[in-house]
């Protein structure tokens, strides 16, 4: 079945660093690709997706791009703040299963410090 | 316009013990899927249920089952358990006739501990 492998954390960044979290993934054909977030305490958001290669994803400042050549799907923003704190999650579908039983990988877990 | 409600919040059982655990999914949206989080790893699909049946599960024991009502709200039950089963349980909803790159919307979750 279709898999993700995520950079693992903790990632600790200064206010208006910039943020890379890689993700590459494992598909058969071209699913969609989603980037989730997870607040302290709280349940997944979703960030942002990309639906097709060379789609780029973006949503409060955060960018993905589709890259079906490297099959990767990495996460970044220009100027981290804090408030971006937060577990991040990539993810994809199941292959032959929509997008109805997503596969998540680990989580990356961001802190961003004043 | 509600998004997906989870209940309880919180919750502690011991080992053995059953437990159910409640969700009624966004508005429009007729689908339910649930999901297992243990502490500090990513969500794992238990099953998904539309129509008031089960549709695709993952790779959980029987001991985990679950009910959807014709309101489109749904009910996770867990028999017999374990400490392992400690973990943070998401709802998630979708609309099925929605197009297949459509998101699924999470609930906050209930955190179930096991003693």
């Amino acid at each position: 079945g279709n898999s993700v492998t995520q950079m693992e954390g903790p990632v600790t960044l200064s206010e208006e660093a910039f943020l890379t979290i890689n993700c590459t993934y494992t598909a058969t054909g071209y699913p969609s690709l989603f980037w989730y977030v997870q607040y302290p305490g709280e349940g997944l958001q979703l960030l942002l997706k990309a639906t097709k290669a060379d789609d780029k994803g973006s949503n409060k400042g955060f960018e993905a791009t589709y890259r079906k050549e490297t099959t990767s799907f990495h996460l970044e923003k220009g100027s981290v703040q804090v408030s971006d704190s937060a577990v991040y999650f990539c993810a994809l579908p199941n292959s032959g299963a929509g997008s109805y039983q997503l596969t998540f990988g680990k989580g990356t877990k961001l802190s961003v410090i004043p | 316009d509600a998004g997906v409600t989870q209940s309880p919040t919180h919750l502690i059982k011991t080992r053995g013990q059953q437990v159910t655990l409640r969700c009624s999914p966004k508005s429009g949206h007729d689908t339910v899927s649930w999901y297992q989080q243990a502490l500090g790893q990513g969500p794992q699909f238990i099953f998904q249920y539309y129509e008031e049946e089960e549709r695709q599960r993952g790779n959980f024991p029987d001991r985990f089952s679950g009910h959807q009502f014709p309101n489109y709200s749904s009910e996770l039950n867990v028999n017999a358990l374990l400490l392992g089963d400690s973990a943070l349980y998401l709802c998630a909803s979708r609309a099925l006739t929605a197009n297949p790159t459509d998101t699924q919307y999470f609930g906050p979750g209930t955190r179930l501990t096991v003693l």
